[in-house]
């Protein structure tokens, strides 16, 4: 089936470290999203792509960084300069349609 | 830019009673129309969409109609269940520097059902 896969779901990163996120997606979209979501807030965009080797800073995008080499694939980093990382992170992609379809997010916590 | 603001919740409401979670928006020009839905420890799925003024979207029984005169994008349901109880995400969508499309979020409103 198609959709957007992101991995692991839960993520634990000690002081100083920097982890990866990955989102796969195979529903051949040219756009993919970064977003953050803290406890019983809404979505902040972190990183946005709309093609391939292009990518774009969104409204938080202090100590994180991304990379698209592929189509499927949007990495996001999360970086020891994030100094509040915990967070529920959600990665989407979007097609010519407009809408946008989400992964099942990772949770990642300090430890 | 663009905006959305949606109803602070948490919205609390009886089985079977009547649910509105009310949307409001600003853009520059004439985008699409979204409600996503988002359970517990889940991501976002789309509830439902409308792409132009007069549009309604339907899905499971919600249903919000697109006014462009008064930039609004209001959720309603008739009977709602428990199995609704979630965070409603409100969300626009506009063609951004012709390369592709750029969703603005409202802040979320959460729902909660009591049997």
């Amino acid at each position: 089936d198609g959709g957007i896969t992101q991995s692991p779901k839960y993520l634990f990163r000690k002081e100083g470290q920097n982890v990866t996120l990955s989102c796969e997606q195979n529903l051949n979209h040219d756009a993919m999203y970064w977003y953050r979501q803290d406890p019983g807030q809404g979505l902040r965009l972190i990183y946005y792509s709309q093609i391939v080797n292009d990518f774009q800073k969104g409204d938080i995008a202090e100590g994180y960084s991304v990379s698209r080499e592929k189509k499927e694939s949007f990495p996001l980093t999360v970086t020891s300069a994030q100094k509040n990382p915990t967070a529920f992170y959600l990665c989407a992609s979007g097609g010519q349609r407009a809408e946008a379809f989400f992964g099942q997010g990772t949770r990642l916590t300090v430890v | 830019g663009n905006s959305v603001t949606q109803m602070e919740g948490p919205v609390t409401l009886s089985e079977e009673a009547f649910l509105t979670i009310n949307c409001t928006y600003t853009a520059t020009g004439y985008p699409s129309l979204f409600w996503y839905v988002q359970y517990p420890g889940e991501g976002l799925q789309l509830l439902l969409k409308a792409t132009k003024a007069d549009d309604k979207g339907s899905n499971k029984g919600f249903e919000a109609t697109y006014r462009k005169e008064t930039t609004s994008f209001h959720l309603e349901k008739g009977s709602v269940q428990v199995s609704d109880s979630a965070v409603y995400f409100c969300a626009l969508s506009e063609i951004f520097n012709n390369a592709g499309n750029m969703l603005t979020f409202g802040g979320g409103t959460r729902l909660m059902v009591k049997p």
